[in-house]
């Protein structure tokens, strides 16, 4: 089975623009997570979804981001304007159903760097 | 705020040796888990330990839980070059299932370097 696949892997953008990442989740999978890694705060949690209907979007840091989940089988991260403190790995995962003891599976991140 | 902490923030250790990465939490949990992230690469789930277990192994790998020190260890022994990446606990605060949240929060990290 295919894992969970971002897209893009590297994003090269300027201030101002709008950034869109995208991500499929494991097919069968409930829960959908984005995260963000940077080196100095290490990986936080900015959004999930269970089928399809955001639960938890406290950590979303601003207005200036937005996450959708049209369908099971696809989510976006939109950030509009995008500034230089957004640059950070950005992971998308997903998990299969319910529960605390339910293993995420990691995608294999987008690395956005904002000049 | 960070719940899990890990201990050392690199470690660097000869191939064949065994290598601990200890994980400190605040709160009460409902499981711990540990992944490992390869350089460029997405976390991969190791393994789960819950609130009411002690020890687990999965292959070269142990981890203990001391619920009462709020404390975890990972032990890979015989290391391998391929060990090489960072380790990262996370935790489920046990308050967050009555919430009807399911959210971990992780660890920054254990950077293991493993030297043929």
């Amino acid at each position: 089975d295919a894992g969970v696949i971002q897209s893009p892997r590297h994003e090269v953008t300027e201030m101002g623009q709008e950034v869109t990442l995208r991500c499929k989740p494991i097919s069968g999978h409930d829960y959908l997570f984005w995260y963000r890694q940077t080196m100095m705060r290490g990986l936080e949690l900015l959004i999930y979804f269970n089928n399809n209907v955001p639960i938890d979007d406290s950590g979303m840091p601003e207005d200036r981001f937005s996450a959708k989940m049209p369908n099971a089988s696809f989510s976006t991260l939109k950030i509009q304007p995008s500034e230089p403190r957004d640059s950070a790995v950005y992971f998308c995962a997903s998990s299969q159903r319910q529960g605390w003891d339910q293993p995420q599976h990691f995608g294999d991140g987008t690395r956005l760097s904002i000049l | 705020s960070q719940q899990g902490e890990e201990d050392p923030q690199a470690l660097s250790i000869q191939e064949g040796e065994n290598a601990t990465m200890n994980c400190s939490y605040k709160t009460s949990i409902n499981n711990l888990q540990w992944y490992r992230q390869n350089s460029g690469r997405g976390l991969v789930h190791l393994i789960l330990i819950r609130s009411n277990e002690r020890e687990k192994h999965s292959g070269r790998l142990r981890v203990t839980l001391d619920t009462s020190k709020k404390s975890s260890s990972l032990l890979i022994t015989a290391s391998r070059a391929a060990d090489t990446a960072s380790y990262f606990c996370a935790t489920d605060p046990s308050r967050n299932s009555g919430a009807g949240s399911y959210q971990l929060t992780f660890g920054k990290g254990t950077k293991l370097s493993v030297i043929p």
